[in-house]
């Protein structure tokens, strides 16, 4: 069964602090992999996408890693800012052109 | 240049009633995907539409339509509206190219809350 599992389901940091979060898949075969970020009643804003054969990807503080032999995604953000508190949303899709998402990290960044 | 489009932004309807919302795509993207993303969850799939035409389609039953424009513009319908359809719409869109997506982009959702 395709399947997407994040964890943690919820984090709490200091500002300024690193953290980084959990994407395991099932999905096959494997098209690429996404992390969205989602405020809160807010459409979820891409962030990175990777392929197969991409292993590290960067958008500013976001570093996302693949390693699609054990099936698995970190998304790494460095240095929070209270603007960071949302939940992030890891998107697993097939070559069958199928979307698997992952219920999602919550994230509070607190002062 | 516009991103994905969506109105209303929020809805309040009653159970039993009908409701429309409405996606425009994102310039140069010629196929939309309907979400539902209920409060603490992950968006689940409706049906994505493609050359006007519903290419596919979730778990979720036929009180769930929708439509696609020559414009590549879309509409979700739902009947019969229950308790329980009280989540976040979101429209997806992107370029096909084959079995590809390209350039996934999500608008900012429609809250609808059935009362």
């Amino acid at each position: 069964k395709n399947q997407v599992e994040q964890s943690p389901q919820s984090l709490i940091i200091l500002e300024g602090k690193n953290c980084t979060l959990q994407c395991n898949y099932t999905v096959s075969p494997f098209s690429n992999l996404r992390w969205y970020k989602q405020d809160t009643g807010r459409g979820p804003v891409s962030l990175t996408i990777m392929t197969f054969s991409e292993n590290t990807k960067s958008n500013g503080r976001y570093t996302a890693t693949l390693d699609a032999d054990t099936k698995q995604s970190s998304l790494h953000i460095t240095a929070s800012q209270l603007s960071d508190s949302a939940s992030y949303i890891c998107v697993v899709s097939s070559t069958g052109n199928q979307f698997y998402f992952g219920t999602g990290t919550s994230l509070t960044v607190i002062p | 240049d516009a991103g994905v489009t969506q109105s209303p932004t929020h809805l309040i309807k009653t159970r039993g009633q009908q409701v429309t919302l409405r996606c425009s795509p994102k310039s140069g993207h010629d196929t939309v995907s309907w979400y539902q993303q209920a409060l603490g969850q992950g968006p689940q799939f409706i049906f994505q539409y493609y050359e006007e035409e519903e290419r596919q389609r979730g778990n979720f039953p036929d009180r769930f339509s929708g439509h696609q424009f020559p414009n590549y513009s879309s509409e979700l319908n739902v009947n019969a509206l229950l308790l329980g359809d009280s989540a976040l719409y979101l429209c997806a869109s992107s370029l096909t190219l084959g079995q590809l997506h390209y350039g996934y982009t999500f608008g900012s959702g429609t809250r609808l809350t059935v009362v």
